[in-house]
């Protein structure tokens, strides 16, 4: 099956940091999307971005799928960004995810 | 975002009792879809539907089974609960991305199941 590797695993950032989360693939994907998954386990869907970028406040996206990864930009860090950050791509209807980038924002 | 319900969110229950956890989306989706998420790890698919009547095992082994009489309620069921069990299970449920053979998936809140 297809492989799904983020980078880092783990991710500790100060209140207003910047950062970059990377997901990288290992073949040809239908669709890919970025999920945050809260302290209470809801997962929720950021981006759906099969190429291209995308904006959404302070987090964008950016799929160069030719190239086969993605990056989750992650701007102003709050602490309610605090959870883990999953990649997730559709190949032949299946969602294969990632192990996940844990991130920690602290005040 | 679509709306997915799960219900028991925690359910602790004991050894070889029968459980099914409910998941039901009113956005008529066809498509729907089972993790098992341990903590701190990955999601894996455990099974998934097309539609009605539609139901298949997913990459992951499971002692779980499903069923799909209709459209809105995708129910999973163990009859034999154990503590191998215990784990955070997710529905979702997906809607056509607009391009060829894409889809985008939205999730339930999770059931948390520990079995003593």
């Amino acid at each position: 099956g297809i492989q799904v590797e983020q980078s880092p695993p783990d991710l500790i950032l100060q209140e207003g940091a910047n950062s970059t989360l990377r997901c990288n693939f290992s073949d040809s994907v239908n669709n890919l999307q970025w999920f945050h998954q809260n302290p209470w386990g809801q997962l929720i869907n950021l981006f759906y971005i099969p190429s291209g970028t995308k904006q959404n406040g302070r987090l964008s996206a950016t799929t160069v799928a030719t190239e086969r990864y993605s990056l989750l930009y992650i701007s102003s860090s709050q602490t309610t960004d605090s959870g883990v950050y999953f990649c997730a791509v559709l190949r032949d209807y299946k969602l294969s995810f990632g192990a996940g980038t844990t991130v920690t924002v602290r005040a | 975002e679509a709306d997915i319900y799960q219900t028991p969110r925690y359910l602790v229950i004991g050894t070889g009792k029968k459980i099914t956890l409910e998941c039901s989306q009113t956005m008529g989706h066809d498509k729907m879809y089972w993790y098992q998420q341990d903590p701190g790890m990955e999601l894996h698919l455990i099974h998934y539907s097309y539609g009605v009547n539609s139901t298949e095992k997913g990459d992951l082994s499971s002692e779980s089974t499903v069923s799909r009489i209709r459209t809105e309620h995708f129910p999973l069921t163990l009859e034999s609960a154990r503590p191998s069990h215990t784990s955070q299970y997710l529905c979702a449920s997906s809607v056509p991305s607009g391009g060829y053979m894409t889809e985008t998936q939205y999730f339930g809140p999770g059931t948390r199941l520990l079995v003593l």
